[in-house]
Parts: structure tokens; sequence; C-alpha cells
């Protein structure tokens, strides 16, 4: 599987823009980035995902550089109830006993802490 | 709110208990997940579900024992637990296995004693 990697931790004022950085160096051609987050005591949210292009969406923007080896998800303007783990993931398909799904592969991820 | 409900959301057994974790969408999906959230551990994929039949099993030992009687619910039965399955239980769905987005539930706390 395509492995991530992302800074542990990172912090953001209140009404920034919070960019957070991914590296999936390893990365094939036909593999998606996705981005989901975890705030406390909750499940994973998706965010966005994308293969090549930018997208944004109500959320979020992703920005992926033009080798695929890495990208930036960027909330526009941070809120306090944005604070939560955020991971990047690189979506697999994977086949088992001859079914294909898409295998998300969770990492660490990054704390981000949006503060007043 | 995801559309996908776990119950209970916390439990605590012993380990010679036996208890069942449920889950319950209501987004008429067909492919159904259980994740496992270890202290300081990513999540972990256990076992994957489509339109009733598994699909996966990701290497899980035999005390935890998923079912899935219908593409609403899906069930964790548990018995013989160790202090080390102490976790956040996740279920999740998508429409599809291909599907590009998975909702996840609240999770289930459990505690083994």
């Amino acid at each position: 599987d395509a492995k991530t990697t992302q800074p542990t931790s990172m912090d953001c004022a209140e009404g920034r823009a919070a960019n957070l950085p991914c590296n999936h160096s390893t990365i094939s051609g036909n593999e998606y980035v996705y981005w989901y987050r975890q705030i406390h005591s909750q499940g994973p949210q998706y965010i966005i995902h994308g293969l090549k292009n930018n997208e944004t969406n109500e959320m979020a923007s992703l920005i992926i550089t033009e080798d695929r080896k890495s990208s930036t998800l960027i909330l526009p303007h941070a809120t306090l109830r944005d604070t939560a783990v955020y991971y990047c993931i690189v979506r697999v398909t994977t086949n088992a006993g001859g079914t294909s799904y898409g295998k998300l592969t969770f990492g660490q991820g990054t704390i981000l802490t949006v503060h007043p | 709110e995801t559309g996908v409900t776990q119950t209970p959301r916390h439990l605590v057994m012993g380990m010679t208990n036996k208890k069942s974790l449920k889950c319950e969408q209501h987004l008429g999906h067909n492919a159904m997940y259980w994740y496992k959230q270890s202290a300081k551990k990513p999540l972990e994929l256990m076992f994957v579900y489509s339109l009733e039949e598994r699909v996966e099993n990701n290497s899980v030992p035999s005390r935890f024992s998923p079912e899935c009687p219908n593409s609403s619910h899906l069930f964790l039965h548990l018995h013989t637990l160790q202090p080390e399955d102490s976790a956040l239980y996740l279920c999740a769905s998508s429409p599809g296995l291909s599907s590009y987005e998975q909702y996840f539930g609240p999770g289930t706390r459990l505690t083994v004693t």
C-alpha cells in the first residue's frame, strides 16, 4: 500500500486558512488521495478526494502536485470545530477472494488544533 | 448524524463474557465495515461485507465473529476477549464496495477487564 507521511500536529488561528500537507511519493497512477477527519469521540468523516486535478467542495480544497507525490488539504477559514485529527489516505483497490473493494488504510494523521 | 448508529456506545465486559455490538445504517447502502481503533494506533480494518456476504477478514482472531443478517445491520459478536482487545470499534457503510465515501458511526468504546 502507498504510504503517506503527515506532520504529527499543527496549529491554526481561528478564521485563518489551515494548510495540511501530505507526502505520498509511492502513489500509483490510478490511486486516489482521500482526506478524512476524526473529531474527538466521533467516527471519521469524509472530507474530499482527488486523483490528479485540484478539487474543492463545501468543506475544503485539495491541491495535488503535478507529479502526484504530495498534496495539501486547505480549510479556507478554520473554526474551533475544525479541531480534529486529519488523515491523508491513498485508497488502494484490494482484491479479496475475487471481489475488489476500495481499502482505506489510516495512518496516525495530523492533529490540527484551531485556537481563538 | 451520519445515518450510521452503533449500540451500545460504551461496554465493559469480563474476559469470560459474551457480548455483541450492533451497527445499523439508514442510508440504503450495500457495503458495511468493522474497524478497530486502539489507543495510539491507527484504525485497523477488520471485516468487509457486501450484500450480506463477507468479503474480507483481515486476519482477525476468531474471538471476534461478525454477522450481517441484512444490508442494514451488522453485528460483531465477542467472546473470551483479552484486555488488549479494549478499543473503539467503529462501523462504517458505503453505497457499494467501490464507492468513494464511507460513512462512519460514532463507535462503541469497549473495555475488557
